[in-house]
Formats: structure tokens, sequence, C-alpha cells
């Protein structure tokens, strides 16, 4: 069974800081993908990283898959009370199945 | 555009009875997929349709939970003899290149 370990799973920053979530496993995916979620909602994707060592910059987002494909890493500089939520990574192997990671809930204080 | 749709929002049932949840896909994805998430936590994998294969059961909990896709398009999740621990949010999505557009979800409470 493939596992997808996010850390932090909470986090409760002021707005301004910058914060790391992790999205690590012991699995090699083909593609990795992260979304956020907001209460009441279903997630929306926010990017997909392909390549092994690729980053991707998403304002002020910055989405990392490591050279293995095994993990990557979701970097937030100067977070935002709009940046709250929780955020979901996703690895893809075999076909269109996703393996959703265990999220990483966030709050940021204005 | 329209969204992945599903219906109802919000449903509240009691334990044994059995529940039907709905889910409008994106029109032209081909694929579709169902998810369970308890208490705002990580996704669990339901099922998954792919066009007209076989759809992959695998993360069914049991033998109580079962869904269709009829004409390609819109699915039907069904919970049979509900129990407690069938509480959770069901999210359906759709999907076309490893990409997946999620609907709102079904929020289910089993008393």
């Amino acid at each position: 069974t493939q596992l997808l370990e996010q850390s932090p799973q909470f986090l409760s920053i002021q707005e301004g800081e910058n914060l790391t979530v992790y999205c690590n496993s012991s699995s090699v995916f083909s593609s990795l993908q992260w979304y956020r979620q907001e209460p009441g909602e279903g997630p929306v994707l926010l990017v997909t990283v392909v390549t092994g060592g690729e980053v991707k910059k998403l304002k002020r987002l910055t989405f990392q898959f490591g050279d293995a494909r095994k993990d990557s890493s979701l970097h937030i500089t100067a977070a935002q009370p709009g940046d709250t939520g929780l955020y979901l990574c996703a690895g893809a192997s075999s076909g269109d199945k996703l393996t959703f990671g265990t999220g990483t809930r966030l709050a940021v204080r204005p | 555009g329209a969204g992945v749709s599903q219906s109802p929002s919000n449903k509240v049932t009691e334990k044994g009875k059995d529940v039907e949840l709905r889910c409008d896909p994106i029109s032209g994805h081909t694929a579709l997929y169902w998810y369970r998430q308890s208490l705002g936590q990580g996704l669990e994998f339901l099922i998954y349709f792919q066009g007209n294969s076989a759809p992959d059961k695998s993360g069914l909990p049991s033998d109580r939970f079962s869904a269709e896709r009829t004409g390609g398009s819109v699915s039907t999740l069904t919970i049979q003899r509900t129990q407690q621990e069938d509480s959770a949010v069901y999210l359906c999505a759709s999907g076309v290149n490893n990409e997946q557009f999620f609907g709102p979800g079904t929020r289910l409470t089993v008393l």
C-alpha cells in the first residue's frame, strides 16, 4: 500500500510568516499534485509536478518535487489569512488513480 | 462553466437505512472517482470509473458499499444498512489526464 505522509499535521502562524509543508513517501510517483481545501468545499488543484527536482512557483507558493520522485514540499512566503485551509498532496502511479496524503491544516492569523 | 455537482449536500439518516449519493461530473470527463473524508482529514479512495472499463472497486470498505455510473456520466454511490462509522463527507471528482476536479461533497450523518 502506498502511503503519503504529510508534516506538520497542523500549523498555526502569524500573517507575514513563511512556512513549509512536507509530503513524504517510500514509493516513487510519476507525478505529484498539491490541492487546497476550504471548509465545506472539495479540494482544488494548485499544481502538478512531474519531473524529479522540478520546482514550480505560483505567486507566493513554491512547489518542489524530490529528485527521486518520492517526496515533495510546498513553501509559502509571507502567508496571508486567505492561505488558510487544508493542504493535500497526492501522488499518481499507475493509470489515473491518485494516492492522497494525510493533510496539513494551516491557519494564518491576521 | 459547470463544475462537478453532488446531491444532496447534507444527508442525515438512521442506522440501518440505505442511502444514495449522486454525482454529476464535468461533461466530457472520462474518469470519475469517489472518496471519503472524515473530520477534515485526508481522502480515502473508494472507487474509480474510467470510460467503459470495469471500475476499480479496491477502496470500497465493505460489501455494503456499491457504485454505478450510468451512460458514462452520472454516478450513484449506495450505502446499504448504514452504520455510524459511515458518517463522513463523501467527495466525487471527475478528471482527465490525471487532473481531478472535485465536487463540494455530501456530508452524511448516521444517527
